[in-house]
């Protein structure tokens, strides 16, 4: 079993919906919770960044932890064709070299 | 703020040869980590150098081996190069030193392939 499991999608919605991306992970460890955003080809991008547990808001973006299920979320309001890309789950324990564990991403379609 | 910047941006091996992948961090930025992609797949965790040591390695043999420079740029070195070695090889820097605050920062990465 992964330590970080993330469907893989595709994920195909209209312009203007609502999405939610999901991860679910085993290690208790977890502390830093991220969600990278990633064109083809190019390099992930940090989109949200988390803490421990709660919520945290960015723009049309909102992240969620929480530890209690082992289970974060991102949600992504008015979603744009510009969003399409693939999303990846990141964690991080508090161990020396706060490595990070990915999840394999979901792949994001918004149709226009 | 320049960003990360890797070279080369693609690259084609033989099986056997040896290959060196190339790292500018972010500036000020002292930690580097290095992670390889595959296809469809999640970054993984390879190596982190921390003030030209490294602190840390994932599941990945010997011949995976790195160097930081006092510059904090950094250098990914695979001998013995094999098929599976084909990915995308991504280079993070972080400000904080080994903390993820606001997370690491990525290049866009290296391609590798394999033949």
């Amino acid at each position: 079993q992964k330590e970080v499991e993330q469907d893989p999608g595709p994920l195909s919605v209209p312009e203007g919906a609502i999405v939610s991306l999901n991860c679910t992970y085993s290690n208790s460890a977890f502390q830093y919770f991220m969600w990278y955003r990633q064109y083809s080809r190019k390099g992930p991008e940090l989109l949200m960044y988390t803490y421990s547990s709660g919520n945290k808001e960015d723009g049309r973006f909102t992240a969620q932890v929480d530890k209690s299920s082992k289970y974060i979320s991102l949600f992504i309001r008015d979603s744009q064709p510009s969003d399409s890309a693939t999303y990846l789950c990141a964690m991080s324990a508090m161990d020396s070299s706060y490595k990070l564990i990915f999840g394999s991403g979901t792949r994001l379609l918004v149709r226009p | 703020e320049t960003g990360v910047t890797q070279s080369p941006t693609h690259l084609i091996k033989t099986r056997g040869q040896q290959v060196t992948l190339r790292c500018s961090s972010q500036s000020g930025h002292n930690t580097v980590s290095w992670y390889q992609q595959a296809l469809g797949q999640g970054p993984q965790f390879i190596f982190q150098y921390y003030r030209e040591e490294e602190n840390g390695r994932g599941n990945f043999p010997p011949r995976f081996s790195g160097l930081q420079f006092p510059n904090y740029s950094s250098e990914l070195n695979v001998n013995a190069l094999e098929l599976d070695d084909s990915a995308l090889y991504l280079c993070a820097s972080s400000l904080e030193g080994m903390r993820p605050n606001g997370g690491y920062t990525f290049g866009s990465g290296t391609r590798l392939t394999v033949v």
